[in-house]
């Protein structure tokens, strides 16, 4: 029953460095979500899914990349990290759309730029 | 811009209590309403969900309840449990189709 499943569950990066944090489900949900929260905050929308091939931009996509090549698979990417990347990212999915019905997380991803 | 509050930030209780966690938006026009839980080092737990046209939802021990005239919900925990120590946050949607708004959520502790 694995739900959503994120990899890493931590990682510290280098200012410059890239990588990618990556989101699995396995629900055959087609909505997607990538999140990140910062101490004390609520989440923000970083970019989100549709549907396979069809991605779009949240709240703050600004040094932030995805892909959606897949149903079950919706990968974020990090190019060039900064200090004020520094957060947990949650990925999330649901059946029905955007604001609509029940999202499910996964447990996140700390990540820490130095 | 939809805004959505919190208060307070944190909350500790005996266990046994029953309490009130509450949840502010500035925008009434809203489309539905979510409770999550959050456990440390954990993501989010979808608890209820409440459509605009509903005043309440139940889920065993917890009520969420919904006045958008006034810009509020309440998430109504009875006789509380060391096991419902969390982070509660609210969060709504204006349309169906537009993203989420959160609040920073409040920080329960059910002390034995």
């Amino acid at each position: 029953n694995a739900g959503v499943t994120q990899t890493p569950k931590f990682r510290i990066l280098k200012i410059g460095q890239s990588m990618t944090l990556q989101c699995a489900q396995d629900m055959n949900h087609n909505y997607m979500y990538w999140y990140r929260q910062d101490p004390g905050m609520g989440l923000k929308l970083i970019y989100y899914s549709v549907g396979a091939g069809i991605t779009d931009k949240g709240e703050v996509p600004n040094g932030y990349n995805v892909s959606r090549s897949t149903t079950e698979d919706f990968p974020l990417r990090l190019e060039l990290a900064a200090p004020s990347q520094t957060s947990v990212y949650f990925c999330a999915s649901s059946f029905q759309g955007l604001g609509t019905g029940e999202l499910f997380f996964g447990e996140g991803s700390r990540l820490t730029v130095l | 811009k939809q805004e959505v509050t919190q208060i307070p930030a944190a909350l500790s209780v005996p266990e046994g209590e029953n309490l009130v966690l509450n949840c502010s938006f500035t925008d009434s026009a809203i489309y539905n309403l979510q409770w999550f839980r959050q456990d440390p080092g954990k993501g989010l737990t979808s608890l209820l969900l409440i459509q605009s046209s509903q005043r309440e939802q139940t889920s065993g021990r917890l009520n969420a309840s919904l006045d958008k005239s006034s810009g509020r919900s309440t998430l109504y925990i009875a006789a509380s449990q060391p096991g419902d120590s969390a982070t509660y946050l609210c969060a709504t949607s204006q349309t169906s189709g537009s993203r989420l708004t959160f609040g920073e959520g409040t920080q329960l502790t059910v002390n034995p």
